[in-house]
């Protein structure tokens, strides 16, 4: 198994711009997540899903916005790139249900710098 | 609403010393507990967890963590630190967030250096 595989490693965007992080799961895991990792701040949840067709937001959800058209694949959009987006991203997934320690298994992360 | 707190940012450790990296929490019901570790550049790798059961939970590497209900702790040790152990360590603590999901709640991490 692959695991979590988020792409692109590293990308520089420009204000304004438009990007697409990719993420894609082959564990069979029905909850996907989108973290933001700060220095100093921990990670911070973006957008999470409980299985394909169902999204909600976490706590930091502005300025993004997701879909989960397969279990398999939970991409993270930018529309309009900030400099407060720059940032590390990680994607993550679970196998969950009330009974389930939830242990989270991530990807590699994201650099995204805007500029 | 459920929180974590790591009040240490760095902890420093010779080699072949133990090492304790601090945690606590704050959440309703029984809280379901978790230690990552993140080497640099690169994702967050699962340590341990405690669910229920015995109050010291093995993991990967050597580590192990401590659970203690009367101070809300769980504090992460090592009998001997080894300098391959210098990364970021995060405490979780898991809650219902509503409609039936369950979220991980992070704390802020803890850099460990051990110095050769």
């Amino acid at each position: 198994n692959a695991g979590v595989t988020q792409t692109p490693k590293f990308r520089i965007l420009k204000i304004g711009q438009s990007m697409t992080l990719q993420c894609t799961q082959d564990m069979n895991h029905n909850y996907m997540y989108w973290y933001r990792q700060d220095p100093g701040m921990g990670l911070k949840l973006i957008y999470y899903s409980v299985g394909a067709g169902i999204t909600d937001k976490g706590e930091v959800p502005n300025g993004y916005n997701v879909s989960r058209s397969t279990t398999e694949d939970f991409p993270l959009r930018l529309e309009l790139a900030a400099p407060s987006q720059t940032s590390v991203y990680f994607c993550a997934s679970s196998y969950s249900n009330r009974d389930n320690g939830n242990t989270i298994y991530f990807g590699e992360g994201s650099w995204l710098t805007v500029v | 609403a459920q929180s974590v707190a790591q009040p240490e940012d760095q902890v420093n450790v010779a080699e072949g010393n133990p090492l304790t990296v601090k945690c606590t929490y704050s959440v309703s019901g029984n809280p379901y507990l978790f230690w990552y570790v993140q080497y640099p550049n690169r994702g967050l790798q699962f340590l341990l967890k405690y669910i229920t059961g015995d109050n010291l939970v093995k993991g990967s590497y050597g580590f192990e963590a401590e659970f203690n209900k009367s101070q809300t702790s769980f504090h992460l040790k090592k009998p001997s630190a080894l300098v391959s152990d210098s990364a970021l360590y995060f405490c979780a603590v898991r809650a219902y967030s509503g409609a039936g999901s369950y979220q991980l709640t992070f704390g802020k991490g803890t850099k460990l250096s051990v110095i050769p």
